[in-house]
């Protein structure tokens, strides 16, 4: 079974650029959520899709916004980007059936950096 | 709002030497998971607790679970240089739709 695909890799964009990152979860896998890491702050948890609705969302500000599709796949956009916003973008999936949390399979990360 | 701490934030250890990494919530949880970051990759999924009290083992990893379930340890007996990274807990309050709020991670370094 394929792990959490995240595209692209490595990013880099110029302040107040655009990006779209992309995420594909694990087959059958419902829920997808978004995490930014940065070094000594841990996960930051941005948003959490299921169904194609969002079910939770982080403290970030409307310049972040996700989305999820039918197939379950999701991306997350950024908008207006700022040098903060230079970070790692995980992805993690689960299968979510429901009962409680069940843990989560988080993908390689993408990397973007903010010149 | 919901806070979960994690202490210590760094660790440095001899090979062979014991290590323990704490997390303390505000508020009780329903369940918390434990995950390792090695450095460059990503989070990886270690176990969950749910039941008050519990404990639970794998090989030299002890992970146990707060009478209150307000609190979490994850203990590792006799570290190896393969355990160094850094350990993060999350725990989630029902009540909260099963958000899940994160630690800030205990970063394990293994002298060898």
């Amino acid at each position: 079974k394929a792990g959490v695909t995240q595209t692209p890799r490595y990013l880099i964009k110029t302040r107040g650029q655009q990006v779209t990152l992309s995420c594909s979860p694990i087959s059958g896998h419902r829920s997808v959520s978004w995490y930014q890491q940065t070094p000594g702050q841990g996960l930051q948890f941005l948003f959490e899709y299921f169904s194609e609705t969002q079910r939770n969302k982080g403290n970030f500000p409307g310049r972040f916004s996700g989305r999820q599709f039918s197939n379950s796949r999701s991306e997350m956009n950024v908008s207006t980007l700022e040098l903060g916003d230079s970070a790692l973008y995980l992805c993690a999936s689960s299968r979510d059936s429901g009962a409680t949390n069940e843990k989560l399979f988080f993908g390689s990360g993408t990397q973007l950096s903010v010149l | 709002g919901q806070q979960v701490m994690q202490i210590p934030q760094y660790q440095h250890v001899q090979e062979g030497e014991d290590f323990t990494t704490y997390c303390n919530s505000s508020t009780t949880l329903s369940n918390i998971q434990w995950y390792k970051q090695r450095p460059g990759g990503h989070p990886v999924f270690l176990i969950q607790l749910v039941k008050s009290g519990e404990v639970k083992k794998q090989k030299r990893l002890t992970f146990q679970f707060g009478e209150a379930k307000k609190n979490s340890s994850l203990h590792i007996t006799a570290t190896q240089t393969t355990d160094v990274g850094t350990y993060f807990c999350a725990g989630s309050n029902a009540g909260n739709n099963r958000k899940l709020i994160w630690g800030l991670g205990t970063s394990l370094g293994v002298n060898p």
